[in-house]
């Protein structure tokens, strides 16, 4: 099973800001948190990820609690182009174990 | 970098019919697995591998066969190919610390 709960869809205005909830409470503390997300039927595409930290880059925020048992994704401005399904999985630092299981994710849909 | 290549784009097989996903990356990344997307649905486990010479079962892994021979490469065998296995196959790869670049996917049908 997948070790990370998302609500299944999502709206968002376009311009605003989309915050995206993960729970991942029973996260270890070599695992990270990784977001991607899916556009149509294309392959994934990395977004960010963190182990405790609060990250940023060019395409969006990741925002970790300090207990590291749900985290936020944050598009900054949402456009039509970040229609897609977002993936929140957690991948640990280094193992002989890579099972790493994908849940339904969150369909978001930024509306015009 | 070519990142990760999947061949072919598109196949069309009959029932009980055998064939191989190719998939390769030139980016020396350690683990590799391969996934399957039905229409609608997410993305589900079908095998992956942590180094050459290791594979292991993932979620959904029956009718299917993995080998790696080679860092580089690790094809998915269809055994003999049945309509259920009609879907998108994703390969993807990642080294320690990174997350798992995908390729573009095999769509694959069986009639």
């Amino acid at each position: 099973d997948a070790k990370t709960t998302q609500p299944p869809s999502m709206d968002c205005a376009e311009g605003r800001a989309a915050n995206l909830p993960c729970n991942h409470s029973t996260i270890s503390g070599n695992e990270y948190v990784y977001w991607y997300r899916q556009i149509h039927s294309q392959g994934p595409q990395y977004i960010i990820h963190g182990l405790k930290n609060n990250e940023t880059n060019e395409m969006a925020s990741l925002i970790i609690t300090e207990d590291r048992k749900s985290s936020t994704l944050i598009l900054p401005h949402a456009t039509l182009r970040d229609t897609a399904v977002y993936y929140c999985i957690v991948i640990p630092l280094k193992t002989s174990y890579d099972k790493v299981i994908f849940g339904p994710g969150t369909s978001l849909s930024v509306i015009p | 970098n070519a990142g990760v290549t999947q061949t072919p784009k598109f196949q069309v097989l009959k029932t009980g019919q055998s064939m191989t996903l190719q998939c390769a990356q030139d980016m020396n990344h350690e683990y590799m697995s391969w996934y399957r997307q039905d229409p609608g649905m997410g993305l589900r486990l079908i095998h992956y591998s942590v180094g050459a010479g290791i594979t292991d079962q993932g979620e959904v892994p029956n009718g299917y066969n993995v080998s790696r021979s080679t860092t580089e490469d690790f094809p998915l065998r269809l055994l003999s190919a049945a309509p259920s296995q009609t879907s998108v196959y994703f390969c993807a790869s990642r080294r320690t610390t990174y997350g798992y670049t995908f390729g573009s996917g095999t769509r694959l049908t069986v009639v």
